[in-house]
């Protein structure tokens, strides 16, 4: 079974923090994703990596940036927090080339920007 | 502007009854479409696809519904269960695995 984990599942920060979501994978996935979602807006794509140290912007980049060192791990930055950054964070992964079925999500962080 | 959209934002069914999910869509190059289902405090998990190349597919008790010269596509039910009520994210994709999500439909079926 795939799992995609995330390092937390609530994070409350204060505006201009900088913030880490961690996100790892156990499939050997070559992509993996980061999405937030709101309400009313679905699921928009922040950032996305077809492979260790690539990164593609999303739909929404600005005021993110991304690591990805090793496979498994992807990480995302809010260099400094702001209040309109508060939402749910989910974190996929899945093989290149296949349909978007096999994309697999983590649960979420839900993050709090004070 | 939101390539997909679900333009109910909730939907209320009895249990054993029919539910059915709309969702719109403007990109003329989607060619392959997804239903997500999504509980409280998960990840979504995928449910249902259908390439632009079939106008239906069925898989148990949920069928998809593609109408590719109005840009709609459609999730039905049946029967619902009370276990069905969730978030349901349809999704859209020119090719690949790069989706573009709808802002969902919250289904709750009532016993």
């Amino acid at each position: 079974d795939v799992k995609v984990t995330q390092s937390s599942r609530y994070l409350v920060k204060r505006t201009g923090e900088k913030v880490f979501l961690e996100c790892v994978q156990d499939m050997d996935h070559e992509n993996m994703f980061w999405y937030r979602q709101d309400p009313g807006l679905g699921l928009r794509l922040i950032y996305f990596s077809y492979d260790v140290k690539m990164k593609e912007k999303g739909d929404i980049p600005e005021g993110y940036s991304v690591s990805r060192e090793k496979k498994e791990r992807f990480s995302l930055i809010l260099e400094s927090a702001s209040t309109n950054q508060t939402s749910m964070y989910l974190c996929a992964s899945s093989f290149p080339g296949e349909g978007g079925e096999t994309q697999y999500f983590g649960p979420g962080t839900r993050l709090l920007v004070l | 502007d939101q390539q997909v959209k679900q333009n109910s934002p909730s939907l209320s069914v009895q249990e054993g009854r029919i539910s059915i999910l709309n969702c719109d869509y403007t990109n003329s190059m989607f060619d392959y479409f997804l239903w997500y289902k999504k509980y409280p405090a998960e990840g979504p998990t995928f449910l249902i696809s259908i390439s632009s190349i079939k106008d239906k597919n069925e898989d148990g008790r949920f069928t998809v519904f593609l109408n590719k010269s109005a840009k709609h596509l459609s999730l039905h039910i049946v029967p619902s269960q009370p276990g069905d009520s969730a978030v349901y994210f349809c999704a859209a994709s020119p090719e690949g695995n790069m989706l573009t999500f709808g802002g969902g439909t919250r289904l709750m079926v009532k016993p």
